[in-house]
């Protein structure tokens, strides 16, 4: 069956701009993650939905970072007046649902890099 | 706060070498422990996970013990294949949420 995905895979945008990011996570899946991996670090934890709520946004950096799922499938990750520091590549995972210990796995979209001229 | 922390790259072998990445975590209770996989131009992938003390978590030939006494879980692999060329991060999931923290990741080279 179809992954997750992410769209687009590249963007390019410049300083002060808006920009948002898509994730589309596997059918089924209720429990919906979005990370910031920079070169050569591993991925960082910035939000996470269960359904339509957002159960725990403690890694969002600032308030230009938002993110909203309104129907409990499809998230779009929001960041205004982008920085040059905003450049990374955007994961989003998807699980069938957040248990505690975490035990579910995590199925991860090819990410989508952004970049901040 | 909660944290890994893992050996630095790249790490390069020859093929049917032996593996060992190590991996060490800081964290309040027993969190859950995973290995993923991001191998070149692809997504991340779970490679294992452990869930208590004790448990070993093993696939496609790795390795990994979640071992309290030491606050470790390092991946080991008796002979690696150059498919086993990649970036590997490990991570844990905290108790109260579903969140994982990752390791900075090591990059494996397997030369022929």
């Amino acid at each position: 069956g179809a992954g997750v995905s992410q769209t687009p895979s590249n963007k390019v945008t410049e300083k002060g701009k808006y920009v948002e990011l898509r994730c589309d996570p596997i059918s089924g899946h209720t429990a919906l993650y979005w990370y910031r991996q920079s070169l050569g670090q591993g991925p960082e934890f910035l939000i996470y939905f269960q359904g339509t709520g957002a159960a725990d946004d403690s890694g969002l950096p600032n308030d230009r970072f938002f993110a909203v799922r309104p129907e409990g499938s499809v998230s779009t990750l929001k960041i205004q007046r982008t920085e040059r520091g905003d450049s990374a590549v955007y994961l989003c995972a998807s699980s069938l649902r957040h248990s505690t210990g975490g035990v579910n796995e995590q199925f991860f979209g090819p990410g989508t890099r952004l970049t901040v001229l | 706060g909660d944290s890994v922390t893992q050996m630095e790259g790249p790490v390069t072998l020859s093929e049917e070498a032996f593996l060992t990445i190590n991996c060490t975590y800081t964290a309040t209770g027993y969190p859950s422990l995973f290995w993923y996989v991001q191998y070149p131009g692809e997504g991340l992938q779970l490679l294992l996970k452990a869930t208590k003390a004790d448990d070993k978590g093993s696939n496609k030939g790795f390795e990994a013990t979640y071992r309290k006494e030491t606050t470790s879980f390092h991946l080991e692999k008796g002979s690696v294949q150059v498919s086993d060329s990649a970036v590997y991060f490990c991570a844990l999931s905290d108790i109260a949420g579903g969140k994982l923290i990752f390791g900075q990741g090591t990059e494996l080279s397997v030369k022929p």
